[in-house]
């Protein structure tokens, strides 16, 4: 079955930095791949999501790309923000099955 | 107020005494999934829901069943719990069918069985 690797496991960068967070997948199958960020005692919430067809997506700050060749995706925070703090969750799906990976804790010293 | 709703919020229960936590969702969406969140394990998925009777397994399917008799509506069920099933739970629920889209996830419920 699918299989999700994320890294770092943690990340500590400076306010004004940028972050970058990667992961691959093992299903060439994989379709759809989003991104949550999961603030402390909070629900999970999608960030940005991008599917199979389309390289790259942007929203504000934030942008993801996708490689389908060498099955692997990013997740790029420009201009970092304290409030950007939380653990960040990438995410391969197909069929409806959606495997996450193990999750980024990010953390934005001022 | 779209929203995703679970009960109860907390639990303690004992080893192998049945228990249901409910899931609701008001947005008429199409799919519906259940989580399991452990530490350094991330997110993973246990059962999920396309449509009305439709449901299959995620990757921690052992332990658990479901339901989907209405739209809104997808209970976990734990016939016999174990202290392995000790973790936090979400729910969630998608527009489209195939889980393609957001999902929205229900404030979870904290499950802790002795």
């Amino acid at each position: 079955g699918e299989n999700v690797e994320q890294h770092p496991s943690t990340l500590s960068v400076q306010e004004g930095d940028s972050a970058v967070i990667k992961c691959t997948y093992s299903d060439s199958a994989s379709n759809y791949f989003p991104w949550y960020k999961q603030e402390l005692g909070k629900r999970p919430q999608l960030i940005i999501d991008i599917r199979s067809n389309v390289g790259e997506k942007k929203d504000q700050r934030i942008a993801v790309t996708l490689n389908k060749t060498a099955k692997h995706f990013s997740l790029h925070i420009t201009e970092t923000q304290p409030e950007d703090s939380a653990v960040y969750f990438c995410a391969a799906s197909k069929g409806g099955k959606l495997i996450f990976g193990q999750g980024t804790e990010l953390s934005v010293k001022p | 107020e779209a929203q995703v709703t679970q009960n109860p919020r907390y639990l303690i229960t004992v080893t192998g005494k049945k228990l249901t936590v409910t899931c609701s969702q008001n947005m008429n969406h199409e799919y519906m999934s259940w989580y399991r969140q452990d530490p350094g394990l991330g997110l993973r998925q246990i059962y999920y829901s396309m449509n009305v009777e439709v449901t299959d397994k995620g990757d921690v399917p052992e332990g658990y069943k479901v339901s989907r008799k209405e739209k809104r509506n997808f209970p976990l069920i734990l016939e016999s719990p174990s202290p392995n099933q000790t973790s936090l739970y979400f729910c969630a629920s998608s527009f489209l069918a195939g889980g393609t889209d957001t999902q929205y996830f229900g404030p979870g419920t904290r499950l802790t069985v002795l």
